[in-house]
C-alpha cells in the first residue's frame, strides 16, 4: 500500500519555464519530507526537505511547499534548465524515524 | 570521500540461484539502509542498520532475504534462491548521525540485478 504517491510518472517543461512535480501522501504522522533527485545509472541524491511546521521551503531554483490539510507537497523549479531533466523522489518519515516511504517518482525533460 | 560504494554494479543470474549484492557506506556514517526500486513501487526500505546492528527488517520481503553487517565498513544483501520477481535496482545508503539536514541519507550507484 503507497502510503507516498507520485501520480504524474513524467512531465515534459520548456528550458525557462516552471516545473511543478506532486505529491499525496496518506499518514498524518509524516512530519519530514524530502524531494531526491535521480540521474540515469546513479543514486538518489538529496535536493531539498521540509519539516511540518513550515508551509514552505527555498533553496535557490528549488522551492517546496507543503499543504498539511490536504496531505499534499509539491516541488517548483523555476527558472527549469535541461540540466534538471532527472526523476524526482517524493520522501516523507514521521519526525524521530529513519523509515522513509518513497513514492515511484516522476520523470522530469527538460526541453532546450 | 568516494561516497558509498556498491558491487557489482550490474548482476545477471537464473532463477534459483543465490546472490549476494555488497555495500561500503560512507566512512564514519552509522547507519546504513538497504532498498529496492521497481517501477511499481518506487523505493522500498529493506532493513536499516545502526552501528552495525540491524534496527528494522520488517521490509524485507520474505524469507529469502537476508542482510547483514560484520563491521561498520561492509554490509551484504543475500537472496537465495533468487526468484525473476527479484528483478530490481537494489540501493545502500548511509548518513550519520545528527546530520544537518536531519535524515538526508547518501545513496550508492544501486545494483541492478536481473533473475531470468
Amino acid at each position: 500500500d503507497q502510503q507516498v504517491k507520485q501520480n504524474s510518472p513524467s512531465l515534459s517543461v520548456q528550458e525557462g519555464r516552471i516545473s511543478i512535480l506532486n505529491c499525496d501522501y496518506t499518514n498524518s504522522m509524516f512530519d519530514y519530507f524530502l524531494w531526491y533527485k535521480k540521474y540515469p545509472a546513479e543514486g538518489p541524491t538529496f535536493l531539498i526537505s521540509i519539516s511540518s511546521i513550515k508551509d514552505k521551503n527555498e533553496d535557490g531554483r528549488f522551492t517546496v511547499f507543503l499543504n498539511k490539510s490536504a496531505k499534499h507537497l509539491s516541488l517548483h523549479i523555476v527558472p527549469s534548465q535541461p540540466g534538471d531533466s532527472a526523476v524526482y523522489f517524493c520522501a516523507a518519515s514521521p519526525w524521530s524515524g529513519n523509515q522513509f516511504y518513497f513514492g515511484t517518482g516522476t520523470s522530469l525533460t527538460v526541453i532546450p | 570521500d568516494a561516497g558509498v560504494i556498491q558491487s557489482p554494479r550490474h548482476e545477471v543470474t537464473e532463477m534459483g540461484q543465490e546472490v549476494t549484492l555488497r555495500c561500503k557506506p560512507i566512512s564514519g556514517h552509522d547507519y546504513l539502509f538497504w532498498y529496492r526500486q521497481t517501477m511499481m513501487r518506487g523505493l522500498e526500505l529493506l532493513i536499516y542498520f545502526n552501528n552495525n546492528v540491524p534496527i528494522d527488517d520488517s521490509g524485507m520481503p520474505e524469507d529469502r532475504f537476508s542482510a547483514k553487517m560484520p563491521n561498520a565498513s561492509f554490509s551484504t544483501l543475500k537472496i537465495q534462491p533468487s526468484e525473476p520477481r527479484d528483478s530490481a535496482v537494489y540501493f545502500c545508503a548511509s548518513r550519520p548521525s545528527g546530520t544537518g539536514n536531519f535524515n538526508e541519507q547518501f545513496f550508492g550507484p544501486g545494483t541492478r540485478l536481473t533473475v531470468l
